[in-house]
Formats: structure tokens, C-alpha cells, sequence
């Protein structure tokens, strides 16, 4: 069985400002992560995966997100925060088969000016 | 790759009507699932076909729930007899495998009164 947390579910930061999006994982076998951005109204796209490689994991629009076994931990960060990242984000978890997707609740980031 | 389409994108139906949705997953995915998402919650998932064989179906899939996909291509979610517990975002998302990213559509919104 597997779930995601996310702690947070409003977070809200200043343009500029350090982004740090919080999940932790559980799983029973050695899992993949991922991060996903949704936008309103409009599907899920994707910022990032973890896939047992490399436990830093670089995506689009310069997140990044770090494996750490001991924390079951998997969180999102962002040196600098833009308007433009303003969405809703979701982690999630798969095993290795990677079949179905189990998600956290989301957590809304606000920007603010 | 024009990405994954999905038609409506909103469907308002009364109680106890029937309705069905429509997914295009990106050509020469094979694989192909089906997530409900409730307001301020994270994507649930339903079920998922590799071609046309549809192989996991989730608890939530209710004897109304019925989804195909004939010849491995198109796939369609039909909702009998709706209940306004059946209000969602109906997602659909194709991978080029098991272990490969999926990528979401836009989601169908639906509203039962």
C-alpha cells in the first residue's frame, strides 16, 4: 500500500522568495515520485519524477526536488518564486510496476507581489 | 503529439441520467487510465487498460461505472443512473508504458443536479 502527505494545504509566499512544497511518502516497496502542477481548470502537468536515480531531481521552470530514503520525504523547492507559479501542486507516488498514481491532497501555492 | 484530449470538458446532467465521456490518449500509448478528482482533493484512481484489455479497477468503480476501450485507441467512461455524489473532474492520462510518465488531459468537469 502506499499513501503521500502533504503538509500544507495554503501556502503563500512573496515574489522572489524561497519555494518549499512539503511531502512525505509511505510505501513497501522502493517507490517512484513525482511532483505535478495543475493549473485552474486544466489537466495535470508534470515538474518532476524520481525514479531511483540521481535523489536530486532537477524539472521544469527551475523546481527541484530531493529523495530522502531516511525522511520518506520528497519535497519541492524553487530558489525564487514567480508570479507565474501561482497553481496547485500535487505529489504522488507509484511502485515500481508503475501502474496507477496515488496522489496527495495538493497543496495551493499563492504568490504574493 | 498533440497531447491527451478529452471531450466535454463539461458535462451538467440532472439525477439519475446517464452520461459518457470521451479520452484520445497521444498516439502509440498503450496505456491508458481513467482518475476522479473531488474539489480540494487529489486525483483518484478509477482504472487503467494496456490496448484494449483493461487490467485494474479501483473500489471506487461502482457497478454504474463502466469504461472501454475498443481497438486500443479512444477509451470512454460511462456514469449510469447519476447521483450528485458523482460530481467531479473526470481525468484521463496515457503513458508509453509501465514505468513511463503519464501524461494528463484536460479533464472533464462534471456537474449532476
Amino acid at each position: 500500500a502506499q499513501s503521500v502527505t502533504q503538509l500544507g494545504s495554503h501556502v503563500s509566499v512573496s515574489e522572489g522568495a524561497l519555494v518549499l512544497l512539503r511531502c512525505n511518502y509511505s510505501s513497501s516497496v522502493p517507490p517512484y515520485l513525482f511532483w505535478y502542477v495543475q493549473y485552474p481548470n486544466q489537466g495535470l502537468q508534470l515538474l518532476l519524477k524520481y525514479t531511483s536515480a540521481a535523489t536530486l531531481v532537477k524539472g521544469i521552470n527551475g523546481f527541484e526536488a530531493e529523495f530522502k530514503k531516511s525522511e520518506t520525504s520528497f519535497h519541492l523547492t524553487k530558489p525564487s518564486a514567480h508570479m507565474s507559479d501561482a497553481a496547485e501542486y500535487f505529489c504522488a507516488v507509484s511502485g515500481p510496476s508503475a501502474r496507477q498514481l496515488t496522489f496527495g491532497s495538493g497543496t495551493q501555492l499563492t504568490v504574493l507581489p | 503529439d498533440t497531447g491527451v484530449s478529452q471531450n466535454p470538458r463539461h458535462k451538467i446532467t440532472k439525477r439519475g441520467q446517464n452520461v459518457t465521456f470521451r479520452c484520445d490518449p497521444i498516439s502509440e500509448h498503450n496505456r491508458l487510465y481513467w482518475y476522479r478528482q473531488t474539489l480540494g482533493q487529489g486525483p483518484e484512481f478509477l482504472t487503467y487498460f494496456q490496448n484494449e484489455a483493461q487490467l485494474e479497477k479501483s473500489r471506487l468503480l461502482s457497478d454504474r461505472f463502466s469504461a472501454e476501450r475498443p481497438k486500443g485507441s479512444f477509451s470512454t467512461l460511462e456514469i449510469q443512473r447519476t447521483e450528485q455524489g458523482d460530481s467531479a473532474m473526470y481525468l484521463c492520462a496515457s503513458s508509453s508504458g509501465p514505468k513511463e510518465t503519464q501524461y494528463f488531459g484536460p479533464g472533464t468537469r462534471l456537474l449532476v443536479l
